[in-house]
């Protein structure tokens, strides 16, 4: 059975900095491209972050370029998001989900989100 | 990016309607859509990629139809643990975007 479980997340000051992790199991975790995305209260879905399997491949949404950094370590089953620089407008729910079928682009490979992790809550204070 | 525009925005439906949510693309994306269905309090859940195939153990009742800009979801028969809302998604290129949601509500 797959199992996301992200953690990490907090009360931080606006300008701080914070890291989320997501511990994965029941499947083979180097195998999948990982991502992240967020949902600010009451709000929609939006992308964040994504990684390959092997790490070498990373991609960010605009918003988050310079001041979020994703990253895994394939021998823990672990994916991480650091995060500086932190504003307001990141408050936000932080999910972890694992990339299911995919297609590659001239941009790069982008995959569906085939399973999710349960959440973990962001709140920058100002 | 690829900007895509969910209706409507909220919908009130009866238990056994048949029930139709649309999704546009600011340009063309082939199939490469996905749609998902999220809960109060719940994570999101995969429904149907490549705008039409039905993720593993997901009811029948759903289906997805669209290629190009212009999408839908179909739920053929809303049965109580359907109201939800939905998201559609592209992953056709990068940033990866959703739409912005369709709230479904009981009647």
């Amino acid at each position: 059975e797959v199992q996301l479980l992200e953690s990490g997340g907090g009360l931080v000051q606006r300008g701080g900095s914070l890291r989320l992790s997501c511990a994965a199991s029941g499947f083979t975790f180097s195998t999948y491209a990982m991502s992240w995305v967020r949902q600010a209260p009451g709000k929609g879905l939006e992308w964040v972050a994504s990684i390959s399997g092997s790490g070498g491949s990373t991609y960010y949404t605009d918003s988050v370029k310079g001041r979020f950094t994703i990253s895994r370590d394939n021998s823990k089953n672990t994916l991480y998001v650091q995060m500086n620089s932190l504003r307001a407008e990141d408050t936000a729910v932080y999910y972890c989900s694992k990339g299911g079928y995919g297609y590659c682009s001239d941009t790069g490979c982008a995959r569906v989100e085939d399973y999710w992790g349960q959440g973990t809550l962001v709140t920058v204070s100002s | 990016a690829i900007q895509l525009t969910q209706s409507p925005s909220s919908l009130s439906a009866s238990v056994g309607d048949r029930v139709t949510i649309t999704c546009r693309a600011s340009q063309g994306i082939s199939t490469i859509l996905a749609w998902y269905q999220q809960k109060p309090g719940k994570a999101p859940k995969l429904l149907i990629y490549d705008a039409s195939t039905l993720e593993n153990g997901v009811p029948s009742r759903f289906s997805g139809s669209g290629s190009g800009t212009d999408f839908t979801l179909t739920i053929s028969s809303l049965q109580p643990e359907d109201f939800a809302t939905y998201y559609c998604q592209q992953f056709n290129s990068y940033p990866i975007t959703f739409g912005q949601g369709t709230r479904l509500e009981i009647k």
